[in-house]
């Protein structure tokens, strides 16, 4: 089984709508993130949590909110969905310590369309 | 965060070695060198880090200059599975574990 997963892999849905992206992992992280990526670009990064109570804006939080529900879950939301947040969607992990923080793990990722 | 650049793509042939260029010019002395790279729509994996010293795992090796303005990430035997971007970061290590992508150099083996 994966160690980090994301539901769901693939969502069409309609400007105005509320949708949520869940995160899952297994590795036993304290830290969890949610990037983006459009066509051609590289990652950017929305938000990303340290532990359940300790939450982070990253590059372009505007128009996201998470919830860490718990150590192993990390959710993302676009309260209101738009066009331009059509986009790859990862979540990502890693541990605490030192330089192994920027060692992360990341899910396969969600394909978003907004129409 | 020093800022990297790297050639927007290569070609190896299969079988060959891979040496992949990453010009950090401005590094500082307590900066790491990680390198990812992502298979054509898939998560981005972590390859390999280094400060100073060559590092080598069982993945990839990382040559690091002497005075670090530029390493190398080497694929000994590249297949065709290697074809992706490969992304060379910089970061101090500290509390944030933020990793900023640029625009990577795309690695084509071919047959």
């Amino acid at each position: 089984d994966a160690d980090v997963t994301q539901t769901p892999r693939n969502r069409i849905t309609k400007t105005g709508k509320r949708i949520m992206l869940e995160c899952s992992q297994t590795k036993g992280h304290d830290r969890m993130y949610w990037y983006r990526q459009d066509p051609g670009l590289g990652l950017r990064l929305i938000y990303y949590s340290f532990d359940v109570k300790d939450i982070n804006k990253g590059e372009i939080s505007d128009g996201y909110s998470v919830s860490r529900q718990a150590q192993a879950k990390f959710s993302l939301s676009l309260e209101s969905a738009i066009p331009n947040q059509t986009a790859l969607y990862f979540c990502a992990t890693s541990d605490f310590k030192g330089r192994s923080s920027y060692e992360q793990y990341f899910g396969p990722g969600t394909r978003l369309t907004v129409t | 965060d020093a800022k990297t650049t790297q050639p927007t793509s290569m070609d190896c042939a299969e079988g060959r070695a891979a040496n992949l260029p990453c010009n950090h010019s401005t590094i500082s002395g307590n900066e790491y060198v990680y390198w990812y790279r992502q298979i054509h729509s898939q998560g981005p994996q972590y390859i390999i880090h280094g400060l100073k010293n060559n590092e080598t795992n069982e993945m990839a090796s990382l040559i690091i200059t002497e005075d670090r303005k530029s390493s190398t990430l080497i694929l000994p035997h590249a297949t065709l599975r290697d074809t992706a971007v490969y992304y060379c970061i910089v970061r101090v290590v500290g509390n944030t574990g933020k990793l900023i992508f640029g625009q990577g150099t795309t690695l084509q083996v071919k047959p």
